[in-house]
């Protein structure tokens, strides 16, 4: 069975600083993973889509990469802002089933 | 452009209460699916489909039903309503293995 793990539950941290929100998943068997943002009260809004081909994509200033083999990815966020503040998701596409599970997120707080 | 639309946004039931929550996307996209958020659980999901005429078993099946009898919509049917099904419900579309798009939530409280 997949399963997606973020660490951090929550981080904070002062604004400006470069940071880097984690997911792994335990069956490299995926088709994609996406990093979504959530804020309080709202729905999801897609960041990032990383094809199971594709090493990292890149949105402005946010990088997100991907190695199937290890199970991971990384979202990095560069130079942050107190509007950053947020939930980030990832959450993986699977192969065999079309199913997407998602992680419990990552919630970040940008300290002005 | 209204992208994926949920109603209602906010609903109280009691205990044994039927109801439909709607959603309905605009896109033409096959992938539908529907998940609830509960505090610690994260996004779990329920139920999903990959196009008009066919559906199937997330995560959280039970005490939900689906149909999706036209590519636009994606309704999700509790047929007697438990205070465990208390939840904030989200549905989102997507074109196959692309970008998922997400509604704004519908609040439930089973009372």
């Amino acid at each position: 069975k997949q399963e997606v793990t973020q660490i951090p539950a929550a981080l904070s941290v002062p604004e400006g600083e470069n940071l880097v929100l984690n997911c792994s998943f335990t069956d490299s068997a995926i088709y994609n993973l996406q990093w979504f943002r959530q804020d309080p009260g709202k729905g999801l809004t897609s960041l990032l889509l990383i094809q199971s081909s594709q090493r990292e994509q890149t949105s402005g200033r946010l990088n997100a990469s991907l190695d199937k083999s290890s199970g991971r990815s990384t979202l990095y966020i560069a130079a942050s802002q107190p509007g950053d503040s947020a939930t980030y998701l990832c959450a993986v596409e699977l192969n065999r089933d079309d199913k997407i599970i998602f992680g419990k997120g990552t919630r970040l707080h940008i300290l002005p | 452009n209204a992208g994926v639309t949920q109603t209602p946004k906010f609903q109280v039931l009691k205990t044994g209460q039927s109801m439909t929550l709607q959603c309905a996307q605009d896109m033409n996209h096959e992938y539908m699916s529907w998940y609830r958020q509960d505090p610690g659980m994260g996004l779990r999901l329920i139920h999903y489909s990959v196009g008009a005429g066919i559906t199937d078993q997330g995560e959280v099946p039970n005490g939900y039903n689906v149909s999706r009898s036209t590519t636009e919509d994606f309704p999700l049917r509790l047929l007697s309503a438990a205070p465990s099904q208390t939840s904030v419900y989200f549905c989102a579309s997507s074109s196959r293995k692309n970008i998922q798009y997400f509604g704004a939530g519908t609040r439930l409280s089973v009372l």
